[in-house]
């Protein structure tokens, strides 16, 4: 069972509406969240990185929640925009032993229409 | 932050042969990374590039089917060797610097 779980896995919306997208993880122990953004045929490009203190984090009309009690995160985006469509993952990393223990969602490919 | 440049960005092979992609970043990063990502789903870690030294492959991948190079901190290459139609997919490079995980374009391979 994939530790990070996404949902919607897709979700169309128009241009201009506001949509928030969710990512649960079991992941333990928990050093940092990350949103990512990944257009097609392109590799995934960051959004926001959140460490276990911080609550809230915005990157222009991205905005993510963290809640590290209940281990959910979102991602709002406001007033969306024709170049917001994409797949957006979330990614959870952990502190162990290995030196990359980023363990990876699947993604919500959001498509935005006009 | 870091630019990772990838190429190719996408080849069409035919299956028995090998393909090399290569990774360079523009500035050094402690550790890089590759990655596999089937459409639709998400990515999967094939192996930590080490400099100097043997790859370390994650379970499920072997060196003999993805030798890796890194033969400094800002060059590594993946070789996805004796194709078959199962190893298409999109075939991503990361560094990182322990503060931030950057990514290439990624390569998309299609065997036939």
């Amino acid at each position: 069972k994939n530790q990070v779980e996404q949902s919607p896995q897709s979700l169309i919306i128009l241009e201009g509406k506001n949509c928030t997208l969710q990512c649960n993880y079991t992941v333990s122990p928990f050093s940092n969240l990350r949103w990512y953004k990944q257009d097609t045929g392109r590799g995934p490009v960051s959004l926001t990185i959140m460490t276990f203190s911080e609550n809230t984090k915005s990157n222009g009309r991205y905005t993510a929640t963290l809640d590290a009690d209940t281990k959910q995160s979102s991602l709002h985006i406001t007033a969306s925009q024709l170049s917001d469509s994409a797949s957006y993952i979330c990614v959870v990393i952990s502190p162990a032993a290995h030196n990359n223990d980023m363990r990876f969602g699947a993604g919500t490919r959001l498509t935005v229409k006009p | 932050s870091a630019v990772i440049s990838q190429k190719p960005s996408r080849d069409i092979c035919q299956r028995g042969t090998s393909l090399t992609i290569q990774c360079q970043v523009d500035s050094q990063v402690t550790m890089m990374f590759w990655y596999r990502q089937q459409p639709g789903q998400s990515l999967t870690l094939i192996a930590t590039a080490n400099q100097g030294s043997e790859a370390t492959y994650e379970s499920g991948f072997v060196i003999d089917k993805f030798p890796i190079s890194r033969p400094n901190l800002t060059f590594s290459t993946l070789t996805v060797s004796n194709m078959s139609p199962e190893d298409s997919s999109i075939y991503l490079c990361s560094g990182t610097d322990h503060t931030e995980a950057f990514f290439g374009q990624g390569t998309r391979l299609t065997v036939v």
